[in-house]
């Protein structure tokens, strides 16, 4: 079993509507959750991260945690063509700041 | 402000040769990662300093690779007798530490071996 599960995609939502990311996590120590997004031949760019459980909000994203059941999600809202990118889970490991990453979902948004 | 800097930004060598990586983070973080991404694939953990120390090595692949930051700034990761799944892009990142983990990534190196 991979520590860290995305849905791979493509997530196709229309322009304007809310996109949802979900990724699940194996190890139940893990308290540092981030979203990373990754537009083609470009390198992660950090967009979300979240400690504690419950909803955070920036701009046009939410990120929600939920420990118990091992699940953080990212919502977007209003999504744009500009948002059209790989979107990947990262947990922290072991205690350290080393992040195991999903492989990523990959999101379109079409006008 | 400049971010997290890595040089060669591209990088192709032929099997067996040794290969030196260069990263530069953002002036002030004391932690300091290398990971590195193959494609379809989101990055993977190889090694993380603080300061000058390797704090965690665990996912180097093999004793091909090692990686320094003698200053505790700038580090290197060196790939000796390079072989053709070593092509990937490699990625440094950098945080604040001292209790903040949000890591912060730089363009990355892509490495083909022939």
């Amino acid at each position: 079993q991979k520590e860290v599960e995305q849905n791979s995609g493509p997530l196709s939502v229309p322009e304007g509507a809310i996109a949802s990311l979900n990724c699940t996590y194996s190890d139940r120590g893990s308290q540092s959750f981030f979203w990373y997004r990754q537009y083609s031949g470009k390198s992660p760019e950090l967009i979300m991260f979240i400690y504690s459980n419950g909803d955070k909000e920036d701009g046009r994203f939410t990120a929600q945690l939920n420990k118990a059941s091992q699940y953080v999600s990212l919502l977007i809202r209003d999504s744009q063509p500009s948002d059209s990118a790989t979107y990947l889970c990262a947990v922290n490991s072991g205690g350290y700041n080393k992040l195991i990453f999903g492989a990523g979902t990959r999101l379109a948004v079409h006008p | 402000g400049a971010g997290v800097s890595q040089t060669p930004s591209n990088k192709v060598t032929e099997k067996g040769k040794y290969v030196e990586l260069r990263c530069d983070p953002i002036s002030g973080h004391t932690a300091l990662y290398w990971y590195r991404q193959s494609l379809g694939q989101g990055p993977e953990f190889l090694i993380y300093f603080q300061g000058t120390g390797a704090a965690d090595d665990s996912g180097l692949p093999n004793d091909r690779f090692f990686a320094v930051r003698p200053e505790g700034s700038v580090s290197t990761l060196k790939i000796q007798r390079t072989e053709r799944g070593d092509s990937a892009v490699y990625l440094c990142a950098s945080s604040m530490g001292q209790g903040r983990s949000e890591q912060f990534f730089g363009p990355g190196t892509r490495l083909t071996v022939l």
